[in-house]
């Protein structure tokens, strides 16, 4: 079975702050892709990144990056010098690759970050 | 162009009642997927339309959940006879079906609250 863990429930740090967000997921496959989605206080979810298990290349857009490590099965996410605007419940989520295309989600619990002025 | 888009909003109804929630999928998207999450648990898949088909059922918790999506096109949730622990919020996320052996991003609508008192 697959399964996502984010051990973090609640992150609060100081704008211009540097801070990681922990992933670490399970699954017997060798083909998956994990996604990332930020969950603003408007409600909706917005999808931030895909990768699958083949790449394993850092990704940075902007002050976001992200570190795949099959090694430690994590897909962790780090946002540089936070903002206020990124005050959000963010989702990390993993789908299986075997059967070709588009599967169920499964997902973490989510981890609140709050970033003060 | 327009997102995944839900309804309604809110809906507070009373055990043993019926709630039917509506979800309008990106236009051209085949696959559709309903979520829901318990206040404070992980995001958990309930099942997966392909254009009208049901691909897959899998986290239908009860036969008390009846999923349509007549004609391919938006798809409806109903929830009869609503229990309390049916409370929570309902998602809904489409992804286009270009199939072609890969994983494909889920869009997310803004979410249906359900409580059932």
């Amino acid at each position: 079975a697959q399964k996502v863990t984010q051990a973090q429930t609640e992150i609060s740090v100081v704008e211009k702050e540097d801070v990681t967000l922990d992933c670490v997921y399970e699954t017997r496959d060798t083909t998956y892709y994990l996604f990332w989605y930020k969950q603003p206080p408007s409600g909706e979810l917005v999808f931030l990144i895909r990768r699958n298990s083949f790449d394993e290349q850092n990704e940075i857009s902007g002050r976001y990056s992200w570190n795949f490590q099959k090694s430690t099965s994590s897909f962790n996410f780090t946002i540089t010098a936070s903002q206020v605007v990124d005050s959000a419940v963010y989702f990390c989520a993993l789908s299986e690759g075997k059967r070709g295309a588009n599967s169920k989600l499964t997902f973490g619990k989510g981890i609140t970050l709050s970033v003060r002025p | 162009e327009a997102g995944v888009t839900q309804f309604p909003s809110h809906s507070v109804i009373e055990k043993g009642q019926t709630v039917t929630l509506r979800c309008d999928p990106i236009s051209g998207h085949d696959n559709l997927y309903w979520y829901r999450r318990v206040m404070g648990k992980e995001i958990k898949f309930l099942l997966h339309f392909v254009k009208e088909s049901k691909q897959d059922e899998s986290g239908m918790p009860n036969n008390r959940f009846l999923a349509e999506r007549t004609g391919g096109t938006y798809s409806t949730l109903k929830v009869q006879p609503a229990e309390l622990e049916d409370s929570g919020v309902y998602f809904c996320a489409s992804s286009l079906g270009l199939s072609g052996g890969k994983q494909e991003t889920q869009y997310f609508g803004p979410g249906t609250r359900l409580l059932v008192l």
